[in-house]
């Protein structure tokens, strides 16, 4: 039972553009939700965060959006940048999402 | 402040053999998380611990797992009677604050992981 999904395994974006990443939730009992980067070879960092009494939570470059109703969450990520490439996971309590790989041409 | 530390950073072991994953957690930071992340997958939790507490092992295979958190030292990872299944990328993280299942409520800090591969 996957409590948290991300249906995207993968986005590739122009270096500039927008880029618009998406997770989903089952579970209506989650209050907080955040958004992690991976690079290669190293752990998870965290980048971003939301909680459940808030629909947008804006940080430089990356907002993130929280849609109760739908139980869904995206992270958009403007301008992308290539060294934004990264796996990013979403997550809710002690459960991640698959993750998606992000790919920013130059 | 050092971040969590995670030992060592590759470990291969034959069939059969004992693994054996150290975690130290930030300090200040008294509960710790692990997980399993397999070759072209995401990251799957295993075990929440708090000192001396394991507060959810839902994600920890039924054999073979076991996690500790001592008093003192750091967080253990063992696995007994490695299969070539286990082979996967083990990261270890840790937080200051309460985390449990819906409630979690801060970010946690990862490691660098532990890499085991078993030949």
């Amino acid at each position: 039972d996957q409590q948290v999904k991300q249906n995207s395994p993968s986005l590739s974006v122009q270096e500039g553009r927008i880029s618009i990443l998406n997770c989903d939730y089952t579970n209506s009992m989650f209050d907080y939700f955040l958004w992690y980067k991976k690079y290669p070879a190293e752990g998870p960092t965290f980048l971003i965060s939301i909680s459940s009494i808030k629909d947008k939570n804006e940080d430089g470059r990356f907002t993130v959006f929280l849609n109760k109703s739908a139980k869904h969450l995206s992270l958009h990520i403007v301008p992308s940048q290539p060294g934004d490439s990264a796996v990013y996971f979403c997550a809710a309590g002690l459960t991640f999402g698959e993750g998606t790989q992000l790919t920013v041409n130059p | 402040n050092a971040g969590v530390m995670q030992n060592p950073r590759h470990l291969v072991r034959r069939r059969g053999q004992e693994a054996r994953l150290r975690c130290s957690p930030m300090k200040g930071h008294s509960h710790v998380y692990w997980y399993r992340q397999l070759p072209e997958e995401g990251l799957k939790f295993m075990v929440y611990l708090q000192k001396e507490n394991i507060i959810d092992e839902s994600g920890m295979p039924k054999e073979r797992f076991s996690a500790e958190f001592p008093k003192e030292g750091p967080s253990i990872l063992r696995i007994q009677q490695v299969v070539r299944g286990d082979s996967a990328a083990y990261f270890c993280a840790s937080s200051p604050l309460l985390g449990q299942g819906a409630g979690m409520n801060t970010e946690a800090f990862f490691g660098q992981g532990t890499r085991l591969t078993v030949v």
